[in-house]
């Protein structure tokens, strides 16, 4: 069972600065790795999207990577903000021909609570 | 942002009732789920569906059952709901299996007492 870890579960760091999000998954066949953006009591938002034969994807101040042969993927925020400040998950997507349950579902980390302190 | 909206937003129930939600989408997206958020446990799928009529169970279908007659409804049961399903209920869609990114509503809590 594909299962997805996020360290360090919180993260404050000042304002202005660079930081990185980490995120770890078990089973390296994944089909795409997605990174979302969740504020209290509202919905996730996504951020970005790489697929499984991309190495990064950048968004503005966003860099996300990925290393499948490790099980790896990172979110590089540039020059932080107080307005990053909000929970990060990261999930992936197993390919739709795997059977079972698990196929073709969102598999979550538990997020990175971020808060950017001015 | 992406046009799904979930119904109702927010909804108290007694313990044995049955509750519907509900998840409409604009976008026209074959795929379309439904997940559950808890402290501790994260997103969970629920079920999943795949087109008009097809669908299928995630990983904590117990206690749940779905429909969609047509593409842009996606309707979440609790037949008897209980106190365990106190939880925030998320839609999402996604175009096909090809293009996978998926797309969130904003959430339903309910609370089951």
């Amino acid at each position: 069972k594909q299962e997805v870890t996020q360290i360090p579960a919180a993260l404050s760091v000042p304002e202005g600065e660079n930081l990185v999000l980490n995120c770890s998954f078990t089973d390296s066949a994944i089909y795409n790795l997605q990174w979302f953006r969740q504020d209290p009591g509202k919905g996730l938002t996504s951020l970005l999207l790489i697929q499984s034969s991309q190495r990064e994807q950048t968004s503005g101040r966003l860099n996300a990577s990925l290393d499948k042969s490790s099980g790896r993927s990172t979110l590089y925020i540039a020059a932080s903000q107080p307005g990053d400040s909000a929970t990060y998950l990261c999930a992936v997507t197993l390919p739709w021909a795997y059977s079972g349950a698990g196929s073709y579902q969102l598999t979550f980390g538990k997020g990175t609570k971020l808060s950017v302190i001015p | 942002d992406a046009g799904i909206t979930q119904s109702p937003r927010h909804k108290v129930t007694e313990t044995g009732t049955p509750v519907t939600l509900r998840c409409h989408q604009t976008e026209n997206h074959r795929y379309m789920y439904w997940y559950r958020q808890d402290p501790g446990h994260g997103l969970r799928l629920i079920h999943y569906s795949y087109g008009v009529k097809d669908t299928d169970k995630g990983e904590v279908s117990d206690g749940y059952s779905v429909s969609r007659s047509k593409t842009e409804d996606f309707l979440l049961t609790l037949e008897s709901a209980t106190s365990s399903q106190t939880s925030v209920y998320f839609c999402a869609i996604s175009i096909d299996r090809v293009n996978t990114e998926a797309f969130f509503g904003q959430g339903t809590r309910l609370t089951v007492v």
